[in-house]
């Protein structure tokens, strides 16, 4: 079975300051690893994937994750955060062997607040 | 394109009624996911359909149902609704190319809320 844990519930950053959320994950196959974000009243964006060789992954919005197998983790950052990355973001899994569209696993969520 | 569409928006239903909520994939996506969101919660998944058939489940009672149609459409049938089913409803789509990854794209959902 996957699982994914997201340390904290509620992160708050100034304007200009780093974003770090935190996200480890369990899985006993090689995995995919995702950070979604979701605006209120909306569905899930994807933010970006890791899904191959490469362990620092670069996404949209100037988001970043770094997949380490040793610490099996896969936080997101950004190095200046905006008051339009307020927000919540959730990690997921997949188990890689499924095939692109097995079932994602989320996280319980990050709740994203930038203070001007 | 317009992406993923959900119907209906919002939809209030009492204990033990039947509610249907339905799925347009984005244009060219052949498999459709549906995830229940509890408020304060991530995603669960539910079941996923392609080619008409269920092809994956989640850990969810049979009073949850679904069905895909020739057009690539999906419904979500929850029978029986109890209080705990109120939730967001995501619908996600995406193409079936075996081991090519091709990102699952999220509709904004339908709001259920169970009196």
């Amino acid at each position: 079975a996957q699982s994914v844990t997201q340390l904290g519930s509620h992160v708050s950053v100034s304007e200009g300051a780093l974003v770090l959320l935190r996200c480890n994950y369990s899985s006993s196959v090689p995995p995919y690893l995702f950070w979604y974000v979701q605006y209120p009243n909306q569905g899930l964006q994807l933010l970006l994937k890791y899904t191959s060789a490469a362990t620092l992954v670069k996404g949209i919005n100037g988001f970043e994750a770094e997949f380490k197998k040793s610490e099996t983790s896969f936080h997101l950052t950004k190095p200046s955060a905006h008051m339009s990355d307020a927000a919540e973001y959730f990690c997921a899994v997949s188990d890689k062997r499924g095939g692109s569209n097995y079932k994602l696993t989320f996280g319980k969520g990050t709740l994203l607040t930038v203070n001007p | 394109d317009a992406g993923v569409t959900q119907s209906p928006t919002h939809l209030i239903k009492t204990r033990g009624q039947q509610v249907t909520l339905r799925c347009s994939p984005k244009s060219g996506h052949d498999t459709v996911s549906w995830y229940q969101q509890a408020l304060g919660q991530g995603p669960q998944f539910i079941f996923q359909y392609y080619e008409e058939e269920e092809r994956q489940r989640g850990n969810f009672p049979d009073r949850f149902s679904g069905h895909q149609f020739p057009n690539y459409s999906s419904e979500l049938n929850v029978n029986a609704l109890l209080l705990g089913d109120s939730a967001l409803y995501l619908c996600a789509s995406s193409l079936e190319q075996g081991r090519i990854y091709n990102e699952q794209f999220f509709g904004p959902g339908t709001r259920l809320t169970v009196l």
